[in-house]
């Protein structure tokens, strides 16, 4: 699976929109962006993932730039409880595998 | 419908004891994955069940870890002489053929 880089920590006021960015400048072309949080003392949640094509649900939104090369997770009104470390993952959908957590983002919501 | 729960949530142990740990999956769910996460750090993949193959041992860090699953649903995990640095959160998560891992809420280990 290709490596991702994100930074380590990033602070967004509550309310406002947390643009959380990934570099995964070697993903092939079968491999998807995923994107996982993990707020302390619980198991990683899965948030959201995407191909190519900008996606959108409950949680969040991803835009993939069309080289695929990065990513930005959006999450459009950021609360207190959206504190916690996110993931972005690439790897390849057919067949299950294991996923690799890197340090992920530190992301806190101040009041 | 339920998540993926793990037992004991929390276990404390002395070194050189075996300990097991449990992981009951979604229902339905034919994938099955142990990690394991130190304090601060991220997570390490230890060993995953899909269907009825032979599970994917790679991540296991030594052979006093093993783990079964079954009837192809619960997973046990199990660590025979247990060091301290064995210390650590085992999270198990389940998914679908393909698709995203539903992860529990981890057993937390402790080796005194």
């Amino acid at each position: 699976d290709a490596k991702t880089t994100q930074p380590p920590s990033m602070d967004c006021a509550e309310g406002r929109a947390a643009n959380l960015p990934c570099n995964h400048s070697t993903i092939s072309g079968n491999e998807y962006v995923y994107w996982y949080r993990q707020i302390h003392s619980q198991g990683p949640q899965y948030i959201i993932h995407g191909l190519k094509n900008n996606e959108t649900n409950e949680m969040a939104s991803l835009i993939i730039t069309e080289d695929r090369k990065s990513s930005t997770l959006i999450l459009p009104h950021a609360t207190l409880r959206d504190t916690a470390v996110y993931y972005c993952i690439v790897r390849v959908q057919t067949g299950a595998n294991n996923l690799f957590f890197g340090t992920g983002t530190r992301l806190t919501v101040i009041p | 419908g339920a998540g993926v729960s793990q037992s004991p949530s929390n276990k404390v142990t002395e070194k050189g004891k075996d300990v097991e740990l449990r992981c009951d999956p979604i229902s339905g769910h034919t994938a099955l994955y142990w990690y394991r996460q130190s304090l601060g750090q991220g997570l390490e993949f230890l060993i995953y069940f899909q269907g009825n193959s032979a599970p994917d041992k790679s991540g296991l860090p030594s052979d006093r870890f093993s783990a079964e699953r079954t009837g192809g649903s619960v997973s046990t995990l199990t660590i025979q002489r247990t060091q301290q640095e064995d210390s650590a959160v085992y999270l198990c998560a389940s998914s679908l053929e393909i698709g995203e891992q539903f992860f529990g809420p981890g057993t937390r280990l402790t080796v005194l």
